[in-house]
């Protein structure tokens, strides 16, 4: 069966740190994979999605990238987090038919 | 694009009373709509869908109805008990789009 794994679960960084937020998927091949971004009692955010490795579509230009450097890893990154960028921030995985599997999600805390 | 409204925004029932999500979505080429259920910390979690070749389909104590004529579809919660209080996603896609797009969330608490 397939599995999404996202980790940290939790991180509490400094105003101009860098960030790395990392999300697997196991049990399936050339999954499209998604970065979404809920603020606190908000709605859900499509920040990132791919369709394939190397292959990255943003939806909102902001202070964050995406890559893909392997066909089931998905890597959210900042350069210098702001404290705009705190925020509840889920990886999410689809076969390329129908549906959604997303990972558990990790808060971000910018302070 | 498409676009997926979504209401109430909260909803409180009575344990035991049944809850109605409701949804409207703008394009008409638009033919698989699923229902997420988010608990506090969690991510999402698909609890049912439907594709647009079908009206109802029902899971136990959820069912989702879906009026294509009317671009609308509505998750229905019978016997409701305190785990169901969470908030629930709409969401709409087209098959062949990357992409789904979600309602705004309604935060549903079944009161005791």
């Amino acid at each position: 069966s397939q599995t999404i794994h996202q980790w940290p679960a939790t991180l509490v960084q400094p105003v101009g740190s860098p960030l790395s937020l990392e999300c697997t998927v196991e049990g399936t091949s050339n999954p499209n994979l998604y970065w979404y971004r809920q603020a606190a009692g908000r709605g859900l955010q499509l920040l990132f999605y791919s369709v394939g490795i190397g292959q990255i579509s943003s939806e909102v230009p902001q202070n964050l990238s995406a890559s893909r450097p392997q066909d089931r890893q998905f890597i959210l990154s900042s350069k210098k987090l702001l404290l705009s960028d705190s925020g509840f921030y889920l990886c999410a995985w689809s076969p390329r038919t129908y549906g959604y599997t997303f990972g558990s999600g990790t808060r971000l805390t910018v302070v | 694009g498409e676009n997926v409204e979504q209401h109430p925004s909260t909803l409180s029932v009575q344990e035991g009373d049944s809850a109605v999500i409701k949804c409207t979505y703008s394009d008409s080429a638009s033919n698989y709509f699923p229902w997420y259920k988010q608990e506090l910390g969690k991510g999402p979690q698909l609890i049912i869908d439907i594709r647009s070749n079908v009206g109802e389909k029902k899971d136990q104590r959820i069912a989702v109805t879906l009026n294509k004529t009317a671009k609308h579809f509505s998750l229905h919660i019978t016997e409701t008990q305190p785990e169901d209080s969470a908030v629930y996603f709409c969401a709409a896609s087209n098959f062949g789009n990357e992409k789904l797009t979600f309602g705004t969330g309604t935060r549903l608490t079944i009161i005791p």
